[in-house]
């Protein structure tokens, strides 16, 4: 069936760092991809999304590429802020339009 | 402002009882769903419904029930049956397949 692989966390890194969550997925077909975050105590952002092969996605300074060849969408941002800590989530659209998870990666950007 | 409510934020029970938890929209999606949240895991599916008077199975529909009477409202019942019912559930929904979903604060139930 359809399946979603993050990184393992948590992440932690300084400011200004550049940051890559790592996803991979395993679909038939060209599935749409998501990006969510969740920040403490709160539900699921949409951060950004691509919906077919080389797409790019960004938002926020963010951004991720669908390759389709290395079935991948990883989350890159070329400096980060304390603001940007949050667990983030990939997720496919799957069969019947359900949504499919990563266990998300937890970040940690320090001061 | 258009949204997802949910309510309430914390909720606490006592195993045996059954308990409903509520998740209201006024953005006119067609689709609304139920996800279950555990620690260091991704979101599981319990159910979701296309449609007014209709929804389905998700992966781990097991111990819950749905109803969908109404465009706006779908509330979850975490009946006795669910073996592990604590939990942080968050609600969703979206126009329509292929569409991006619009997730509610959530709900943490303590069961105890």
């Amino acid at each position: 069936g359809d399946s979603v692989t993050q990184m393992e966390g948590p992440v932690t890194l300084s400011e200004e760092a550049f940051l890559t969550i790592n996803c991979t997925y395993t679909a038939t077909g060209y599935p749409s991809l998501f990006w969510y975050v969740q920040y403490p105590g709160e539900g699921l952002q949409l951060l950004l999304k691509a919906t077919k092969a080389d797409d790019k996605g960004s938002n926020k300074g963010f951004e991720a590429t669908y390759r389709k060849e290395t079935t991948s969408f990883h989350l890159e941002k070329g400096s980060v802020q304390v603001s940007d800590s949050a667990v983030y989530f990939c997720a496919l659209e799957g069969g019947a339009q359900k949504l499919v998870f990563g266990q998300g990666t937890r970040l940690t950007i320090n001061p | 402002d258009g949204g997802i409510t949910q309510s309430p934020k914390y909720l606490f029970r006592k195993e045996g009882q059954n308990v409903t938890l509520s998740c209201e929209q006024n953005l006119n999606h067609d689709a609304m769903y139920w996800y279950r949240q555990d620690p260091g895991q991704g979101l599981r599916l319990i159910y979701y419904s296309q449609i007014v008077n209709d929804f389905q199975k998700g992966d781990i529909a097991e111990g819950y029930s749905v109803s969908r009477e109404k465009k706006e409202s779908f509330p979850l019942t975490v009946t006795s049956a669910q073996k592990n019912p604590t939990a942080f559930y968050l609600c969703a929904s979206s126009i329509g397949p292929h569409y991006e979903q619009y997730f509610g604060p959530g709900t943490r139930l303590t069961v105890t």
